[in-house]
């Protein structure tokens, strides 16, 4: 079955940089890759997705891209805020089904005043 | 984005006694739910698939008959945790799909038993 991986486990960094979290995963058939963005004790929120027909998709301070070759997708967060402090997930799925998302192991990032 | 609805938030039980709880989607026809659990500072652990009017799918390690999951409806998924013991205490999670990959998540349920 799929395995996500994700790095780093945790990312502290200064507001206003930028912050980068990378994941792989091992299934070749996966073409969807969501993020979600979770703040604790609430529920996981989609912040951008990708799918395997493009290698990059932007939305204002956010950035994900995608290498199918090495089955590498990444985030990019820029120009970071205090409220971009929480948990993050990158996922794969298969978008043609309701298939299961597996998620990685999640980030932490922190972002220092 | 479509919402999801999970209830309750937050249940305390004893242990032995079991628990439901409930995942709505409130303005889509769910046609698959997924159950997750989350462990603290952890990942979202997949425990099952359930698609309306069929039986669960459960991921390798997880009890069926611990967690019984219901999906009688294309609105309504219900996860019951049997006989419940302290190291079931966990946050619950409910996330559905209305056909495609895009999937929603419900508020999740912190379950606690003593």
């Amino acid at each position: 079955g799929e395995n996500v991986e994700q790095h780093p486990s945790t990312l502290s960094v200064q507001e206003g940089d930028s912050a980068v979290i990378k994941c792989t995963y091992s299934d070749s058939a996966s073409n969807y890759f969501p993020w979600y963005k979770q703040e604790l004790g609430k529920r996981p929120q989609l912040i951008i997705d990708i799918r395997s027909n493009v290698g990059e998709k932007k939305d204002q301070r956010i950035a994900v891209t995608l290498n199918k070759t090495a089955k590498h997708f990444s985030l990019h967060i820029t120009e970071t805020q205090p409220e971009d402090s929480a948990v993050y997930f990158c996922a794969a799925s298969m978008y043609s089904s309701a298939s299961k998302i597996i998620f990685g192991s999640g980030t932490r990032l922190s972002i220092r005043p | 984005g479509a919402v999801v609805s999970q209830h309750p938030s937050r249940v305390i039980c004893k242990s032995g006694t079991s628990v439901k709880i409930e995942c709505r989607s409130l303005d889509f026809q769910a046609t698959t739910m997924f159950w997750y659990r989350q462990f603290p500072k952890k990942s979202l652990m997949l425990m099952a698939t359930s698609n309306e009017g069929s039986k669960a799918t459960y991921e390798q390690g997880v009890e069926k008959d611990k967690f019984l999951i219901n999906h009688a409806s294309l609105t309504l998924s219900t996860l019951t945790v049997t006989s419940a013991h302290p190291e079931d205490s966990s946050f619950y999670i409910c996330s559905a799909t209305g056909g495609k990959a895009e999937a929603f998540f419900g508020q999740g349920t912190r379950l606690t038993v003593v």
